[in-house]
């Protein structure tokens, strides 16, 4: 299977800190897909990474990949009470996009 | 611009009961549509995907089933509920291009508890 696995599962962080979660998966992919989710409401895409790329950024996003590794990491910088949620990543081969389980971000103000 | 409707929002059903959930997309033509269930704590498992009306592949099989009888629509049904069909469930599109490379964008999802 070609699911990704977040770690960690869960994370609490003060405001104004960064939150660095991880990812990594099992089979070659096209592309890794970072999603986050509010309490009860559907996931809202952030930033898509492809296969040849090594590093994306959007706003206070970072993305890194490593296929070598079969990993990625999503970095946020300077935390808001706001960016409270569960943050997805998925990743893309020859089948529809495959979620991992996610990581629960608290940021506590 | 593109937008996405699930309904309803919750859903408390009996089990044996039939089930029907209906996702609409508006502003765009020929998506791919996906319905997804998503356990209490838990990432999303794709249940069905279509590339075009009339088509459904399916992930997992189990006692549910789609239909997509238009172009932006897609239906989730069932003939008789069970227990572990309790979840949220959210339908999703994303472009009309060859392959799954693109973005998903997400309805708000349906909670269904069975009793």
């Amino acid at each position: 299977s070609q699911q990704g696995e977040e770690d960690p599962q869960a994370l609490s962080i003060q405001e104004g800190e960064n939150a660095t979660m991880n990812c990594s998966y099992k089979t070659s992919i096209n592309n890794l897909q970072w999603y986050r989710q509010n309490s009860g409401r559907g996931l809202v895409h952030l930033i898509l990474i492809r296969s040849n790329e090594r590093e994306k950024h959007s706003g206070r996003l970072r993305v890194t990949l490593d296929t070598s590794k079969k990993s990625s990491s999503l970095l946020i910088t300077a935390s808001r009470a706001a960016d409270t949620a569960s943050y997805f990543c998925a990743t893309v081969g020859n089948t529809p996009l495959v979620f991992g389980k996610g990581t629960r971000l608290s940021v506590i103000a | 611009s593109q937008t996405i409707h699930q309904w309803p929002a919750t859903l408390v059903q009996p089990v044996g009961s039939p089930l029907s959930l209906e996702c609409t997309v508006e502003g765009t033509s020929n998506p791919n549509l996906y319905w997804y269930r998503q356990a209490a704590g838990r990432g999303l498992q794709l249940l069905f995907y279509s590339v075009g009306i009339g088509q459904i592949s399916s992930e997992v099989p189990q006692n549910l089933s789609a239909s997509r009888p238009q172009d932006r629509q897609f239906i989730l049904s069932s003939k008789k509920l069970l227990l572990s069909d309790s979840g949220f469930y959210l339908c999703a599109w994303s472009p009309p291009r060859q392959g799954f490379d693109q973005p998903q964008h997400f309805g708000d999802g349906t909670r269904l508890s069975i009793l």
